[in-house]
């Protein structure tokens, strides 16, 4: 299988600040990447698919790099609707898909 | 515009078997192209895939997960069923249903999930 690894696992932030989360994958994925935002009890919502192409209605403001095994979900200037927390998934292996552990984004 | 939602006991009992229904609207499981999986997360936990079905029927498989597991769809009723036997108290999460197509498999559209506690 897959694995899936993010850092930091956590991260204190203020509004407006830049923030850079990472995400590897165990081998080779080329671009078949994926980012999620998750609000406390509610539902994950895709941010970004294939390494960097935004999901349609997500604001500019979120953007993905990255190919192989190295991956940056990138948050230009972080809002107060931002805090969260952040799961990278790969979708390479079309048979069996892994997440990352997560990276929770609070106020600093 | 494309909906989910599932729909399950709250409440097993150690060693039962859960039953899981995702009711979709917005799209057809008889489209080329489209897949439907589930996914769960244990309280305060990292998400987990466990199955997904294809608008063709084949189906797939978490391989930890896999001889516990079955996945179906009924595409007349927009619903696919979830069942996972031998249930435990480490199975306690919320489960999400969530769509996803064959170009890149991302989950572009989720439930908004059910809470299944195990406990007897």
């Amino acid at each position: 299988d897959i694995q899936m690894t993010q850092s930091p696992s956590s991260l204190s932030a203020s509004v407006g600040d830049r923030v850079t989360i990472t995400c590897r994958a165990s081998q080779d994925i080329i671009n078949y990447l994926n980012w999620y935002q998750q609000k406390p009890g509610k539902a994950p919502k895709l941010l970004i698919y294939a390494a960097s192409t935004l999901q349609s209605g997500v604001p500019s403001r979120f953007s993905g790099s990255g190919s192989g095994t190295d991956f940056t979900l990138t948050i230009s200037s972080l809002q107060p609707e931002d805090f969260a927390t952040y799961y990278c998934q790969q979708s390479y292996s079309t048979v069996i898909f892994t997440f990352g552990p997560g990276t929770k984004v609070d106020i600093k | 515009q494309v909906t989910l939602r599932e729909s399950g006991p709250a409440l097993v009992k150690p060693t039962q078997t859960l039953t899981l229904t995702c009711t979709f609207s917005g799209f057809s499981l008889s489209t080329s192209g489209l897949c439907v999986n589930w996914i769960r997360q244990p309280p305060g936990k990292a998400l987990e895939w466990l199955a997904r079905i294809d608008w063709d029927e084949d189906e797939y498989y978490s391989p930890s997960l896999k001889t516990r597991l079955t996945i179906s769809k009924d595409t007349s009723k927009n619903q696919v069923v979830l069942t996972m036997t031998n249930m435990d108290p480490v199975d306690t999460g919320t489960y999400y249903c969530a769509q996803s197509g064959s170009s890149w498999f991302s989950f572009d559209y989720w439930g908004q999930g059910t809470l299944v506690t195990v406990s007897s």
